[in-house]
């Protein structure tokens, strides 16, 4: 089976960096992608890895490592606005039309 | 353009009840899947419709079905309502995989929360 795990919570200040991790147990997939949701909001799409290496977008990045089964999802210049729950996300090569998500991770921004 | 839409946003329904949730994909998708979000998790595959087929299909039992439309908008139904029937339930349309190189990203809509009482 798929296995994504992430950390439930995390909180940062506004203006800081954080980074949030998510960690995999698969056989082999197409490319991670990562998610936001806000509370009573539909998920998003934020970014997508099909190889190893970062991809930036504005303020949102995303890193991969396949051969270390680890992501992360780094945004920096915090805003309160980003406030939200973040999902990583594999497609399988043997189940390609189904996305396994990670059970999220809540970004607290504080002033 | 339009994003993806579902209807309605709230539902209630008693156990043993049958229910049917609505789903318009965004312009220019053709491929529609289905996710139930319970409460502090994340989106839980039910199934994918694609040219009016289901395609793949998660771990969940026949009590779910759906159909999709020629016009690519599709329906879930849920018969036989339980208390843990309810949650989010989520539609998400993207490209067809075999006709886009990459990642064909998942869109979705605002979902339709369900409460089984």
């Amino acid at each position: 089976g798929q296995s994504l795990e992430q950390p439930s919570e995390v909180t940062a200040v506004e203006g800081a960096i954080v980074q949030i991790n998510c960690t995999y147990q698969t056989s082999g997939f197409y490319g991670l992608s990562w998610y936001q949701q806000h509370d009573g909001g539909a998920p998003t799409f934020l970014s997508y890895n099909g190889l190893d290496g970062l991809e930036e977008t504005g303020r949102f990045s995303s890193f991969l490592s396949r051969s270390k089964g680890y992501s992360y999802l780094l945004l920096k210049e915090l805003q309160m606005k980003d406030s939200a729950s973040y999902f990583c996300a594999v497609r399988v090569l043997y189940n390609f039309n189904k996305f396994y998500f990670g059970s999220g991770t809540k970004l607290n921004v504080k002033p | 353009d339009a994003g993806v839409t579902q209807s309605p946003t709230h539902l209630i329904k008693t156990r043993g009840q049958q229910v049917t949730l609505r789903c318009s994909p965004k312009s220019g998708h053709d491929t529609v899947s289905w996710y139930q979000q319970a409460l502090g998790q994340g989106p839980q595959f039910i199934f994918q419709y694609y040219e009016e087929e289901e395609r793949q299909r998660g771990n969940f039992p026949d009590r779910f079905s759906g159909h999709q439309f020629p016009n690519y908008s599709s329906e879930l139904n849920v018969n036989a309502l339980l208390l843990g029937d309810s949650a989010l339930y989520l539609c998400a349309s993207s490209l067809d995989w075999d006709r886009v190189k990459g990642s064909s990203p998942l869109h979705f809509g605002n979902g339709t929360r369900l409460t089984v009482t």
